[in-house]
């Protein structure tokens, strides 16, 4: 049973637009939530994260909000540039267990 | 640049075989953890070390083994390779045992023929 789901496999959005990419979970007692991203050849690298205590987090062009009740986060990138073009992974934990990954969501900038 | 280094960058090998895929976590980190990642699905967790000491466990088969030296680097075993365990295998470290920011290597690719 998948704990934490990407149910969009891609994502293509225009160059200076706003690129919103979604996650649900289904375990309550995840209370940790982070965003990572992947370009092709490397590892995933950590992007913003943000604690249940919170429903916002905001780094620059970037913004999780979380909505506890509906068990759902989202990763707002503002404006777009084609250099956020990459994989993007949505991770879970509670405590001190591990993260749980999500599938991903391949996100495409157009110029 | 991570500060995580994985060692093989690239593997081919054949079924039967056994490979060992080596991992040096971030200066000051003392979490390692192995991941695995087949072909379009997320990440899965393997197993975590924090300190030499095995902490979690995921879905790692009985086929594989990992340990974390006292230097801190880590070593994936692989034994009686399978085609299914093509993949890209990451290591990531942390500074605590618990939840935080984990920092990924850039993968070892294995391909088993």
């Amino acid at each position: 049973d998948q704990q934490v789901k990407q149910n969009s496999p891609s994502l293509s959005v225009q160059e200076g637009r706003i690129s919103i990419l979604n996650c649900d979970y289904t375990n309550s007692m995840f209370d940790y939530f982070l965003w990572y991203k992947k370009y092709p050849a490397e590892g995933p690298t950590f992007l913003i994260s943000i604690s249940s205590i919170k429903d916002k987090n905001e780094d620059g062009r970037f913004t999780v909000f979380l909505n506890k009740s509906a068990k759902h986060l989202s990763l707002h990138i503002v404006p777009s540039q084609p250099g956020d073009s990459a994989v993007y992974f949505c991770a879970a934990s509670s405590g001190n267990t591990p993260l749980v990954f999500g599938k991903g969501t391949r996100l495409s900038v157009i110029a | 640049d991570s500060g995580v280094t994985q060692t093989p960058k690239h593997l081919i090998t054949a079924t039967g075989q056994r490979v060992t895929l080596r991992c040096s976590p971030r200066s000051g980190d003392l979490s390692v953890y192995w991941y695995q990642q087949s072909l379009d699905q997320g990440l899965q967790f393997l197993i975590q070390y924090y300190n030499g000491e095995e902490r979690a466990k995921g879905n790692i088969l009985e086929r594989f083994s990992a340990q974390q030296f006292p230097d801190l680097h880590s070593e994936l075993n692989l034994s009686s390779l399978e085609l299914g365990d093509s993949a890209l295998y990451f290591c990531a470290s942390s500074v605590v045992e618990g939840p935080d920011t984990q920092y990924f290597g850039p993968g070892t690719r294995l391909t088993v023929l």
